[in-house]
């Protein structure tokens, strides 16, 4: 049976920083594209970030360029996500999710609460 | 603003059927077959309904169905039953490369 589950969330002032970690089972997780994807309090879903196999390609949505850091360590089966520089719109639950297909996810966490507030 | 546009809300009488609708533009729905939709329950990780526009993973009842026309995606459910009272999101993978994977907005299904 396939789990992600999600830890690291929490309360942290703006301009703090958090790492959200996923860890995987019941697939090969060294094969698969990995994901984060988040949903602020009264929102739809955002893509966040995506990170290759061998973590050797990362993608980020705009908004946290230059912010967020997403990496994995194939050996532990575990994803992360690295948040610098937090603000107030970082708000949100953090889901990590593994693709079937270019865009499409099969299996999600139950999703971790980051929230930015002083 | 999301960059898929769904209704905010539907609703439908149990029995009845309801159509969703997602619209995108020439670079995600209308370019790509990778269209899908997502069934959500408030504090429950999304749970993948339909994939390749009209695709359904193994479990998920006939009863939902999706289908593509133009840079417009739709999903519809039959004999809705109360159970399906939830937020549908539809997403897109996109050509943009800074951008992998784009959603909707959600829609709030109600059975009245």
């Amino acid at each position: 049976e396939v789990q992600l589950v999600e830890s690291g969330g929490g309360l942290v002032q703006p301009g703090g920083s958090l790492r959200l970690s996923c860890a995987a089972s019941g697939f090969t997780f060294s094969n698969s594209w990995m994901n984060w994807v988040r949903q602020a309090p009264g929102k739809g879903l955002e893509w966040v970030a995506n990170i290759k196999p061998d973590g050797s390609e990362k993608y980020y949505v705009d908004s946290v360029k230059g912010r967020f850091t997403i990496s994995r360590d194939n050996a532990k089966n575990s994803l992360y996500l690295l948040m610098n520089s937090l603000r107030a719109e970082d708000t949100a639950v953090y889901y990590c999710a593994k693709p079937i297909v270019p865009g499409t996810f099969d299996y999600w966490g139950q999703g971790t609460l980051v929230t930015v507030s002083s | 603003q999301s960059a898929l546009t769904q209704p905010a809300s539907v609703s439908g009488s149990p029995g009845q059927s309801i159509t969703i609708s997602c619209t995108g533009t020439s670079s995600d729905v209308g370019g790509y077959n990778y269209v899908s939709w997502y069934q959500h329950y408030p504090g429950k990780a999304p749970k993948l309904m339909i994939y390749e526009v009209s695709n359904r993973p193994s479990g998920v009842p006939d009863r939902f169905s999706g289908s593509k026309s133009g840079n417009t995606a739709s999903l519809t459910i039959s004999g809705l039953q109360a159970e399906d009272e939830a937020d549908y999101y539809c997403s897109s993978y996109t050509s943009t490369r800074t951008l992998d994977v784009v959603f909707g907005g959600g829609t709030k299904l109600t059975v009245l």
